[in-house]
């Protein structure tokens, strides 16, 4: 158990539905990253929270969102699904911050969405 | 830009040793780091490199970085067949540290 956790494990779901995939970072970490694996991308990096606040930026498309609580938990939100969204979507989290020294972003076992 | 590359696949012997090698884009990268995913988990972290040391080597593993050629590689001694899985190798970039993935090696580990 890495200390990150993600639910739900797996999920169908139809084309052109919304789902909410959700990640609790490990106790004290304050950035949660949000990343999608799929077969032909690898692995990409979609979204960075710290303490709340989006902090960066990566592929991620319009039809997703994301956000961090003031718990710390995060949510992604995917939406309009298409077939091409079926991947497996992991949470990372870190202490985070400028100044973290190596930063190692421990990740959740993932959550893998198929869209039928 | 942000890009990191690594070749795909990796065949090797049982108790032989394994190189696998990355190139990174971004010089700026101050930590540099190889994960490992076994089939059907998540990422688990094996190591990572400071931008201003050459090399690092922890029990099996040893990492070597070139800052020059932004070239970085990882090599398992005695491989064995737990040893087969994916290996990531990832730059750190940007202030507030998202790391960028390879697209991963696939080490298979045959008798």
């Amino acid at each position: 158990d890495s200390g990150v956790t993600q639910t739900p494990k797996h999920l169908i779901t139809a084309t052109g539905q919304r789902v909410t995939l959700r990640c609790s970072p490990r106790s004290g970490d304050l950035s949660v990253y949000w990343y999608q694996q799929s077969l032909d991308q690898g692995l990409q990096f979609l979204i960075q929270y710290y303490n709340g606040e989006e902090r960066a930026k990566g592929n991620i498309l319009e039809r997703f969102s994301a956000q961090q609580f003031p718990d710390l938990h995060s949510e992604l939100n995917l939406s309009s699904l298409e077939l091409g969204d079926s991947a497996l979507y992991f949470c990372a989290s870190s202490v985070g911050g400028i100044s973290s020294g190596a930063n190692v972003l421990t990740f959740g076992a993932g959550s893998r969405l198929t869209v039928l | 830009g942000e890009d990191v590359e690594q070749s795909l696949f990796l065949s090797v012997r049982e108790g032989d040793s394994s190189v696998i090698n990355c190139t990174y884009t971004d010089s700026s990268s101050t930590y540099l780091y190889w994960y490992k995913q076994e089939p059907g988990a998540g990422l688990q972290l094996l190591t990572y490199i400071f931008s201003n040391m050459d090399m690092k080597q922890d029990q099996r593993l040893t990492v070597l970085l070139n800052k020059k050629d932004k070239h970085l590689s990882l090599r398992i001694a005695d491989t064995q067949t737990g040893d087969s899985a994916i290996y990531f190798c990832a730059e750190r970039s940007g202030g507030y540290n998202k790391l960028i993935f390879g697209a991963g090696t696939r080490l298979a580990v045959h008798p």
